[in-house]
């Protein structure tokens, strides 16, 4: 069945870097983009971007084109989201989601469970 | 960028009723919106996409409608498992979530 499995939870402080994972299994890793999504605690969701698994190319939403890295380790079928000088405003719960997008419709299928980060002095 | 404004934030509902939320675009999205629904500490589900589309597996009592600029999700005869966050994405633009509308027991 399909499954992502993202990395556990984190705690850092500001200023600290982190690198967030998201593995794929269940189907062909490079047939489908991967999504990022920020949700704050408390909070509704905030569209991050995506990285296309066959060519590497990432896509950022405005919000996070600085400090915000997309990346991919095909040959283990996962995604990474690194977070470059962390503020406490990172705090939040970061979700990988499948991308589906056909000819006419685009969706987010599956969903990692999440994992949360905690930044703090 | 597009802006998603979902009504009401939240509902106070009883089981059995006819639950209606709705999603207003800043500009016109044609039919590119997708609803999720995410209970508490789990992660979103997919339940309409191209606006009026149940997604596989999503009870019939979903129904998403709407085009351009306003766009209606509908539970008939809510149940207690539907109780959530509900959540608007607009794809014409680039990405946007609404914020959300939160159903809650009355």
């Amino acid at each position: 069945q399909i499954q992502l499995v993202q990395s556990g939870p984190e705690l850092k402080k500001p200023g600290e870097s982190l690198k967030i994972s998201c593995k794929a299994s269940g189907y062909t890793f490079t047939d489908y983009a991967m999504q990022w999504v920020k949700q704050a605690p408390g909070k509704g969701l905030q569209y991050m971007g995506w990285i296309n698994t066959q060519t590497g190319k990432p896509t950022y939403a405005d919000d996070f084109k600085e400090r915000f890295v997309f990346s991919l380790e095909t040959s283990a079928s996962t995604a990474y989201l690194q977070i470059n000088n962390l503020k406490n405003e990172d705090t939040a719960t970061y979700f990988c989601a499948r991308d589906y997008s056909g000819d006419v419709y685009w969706y987010f299928d599956f969903w990692g469970p999440g994992t949360m980060v905690t930044v703090s002095s | 960028n597009t802006v998603m404004t979902q009504s009401p934030t939240s509902m106070f509902i009883s089981v059995g009723d006819r639950v209606t939320m709705n999603c207003k675009a800043s500009q016109n999205v044609g039919t590119n919106v997708d609803w999720y629904q995410q209970k508490t500490g789990q992660s979103p589900k997919l339940l309409i996409y191209g606006a009026s589309n149940r997604y596989t597996g999503v009870p019939d009592r979903f129904t998403g409608s709407g085009s351009g600029t306003d766009f209606t999700l509908t539970i008939s005869n809510m149940q207690a498992e539907d109780l959530a966050v509900y959540y608007c994405l607009q794809y014409n633009y680039n990405h946007t979530f609404g914020a959300g509308t939160k159903l809650e027991l009355k």
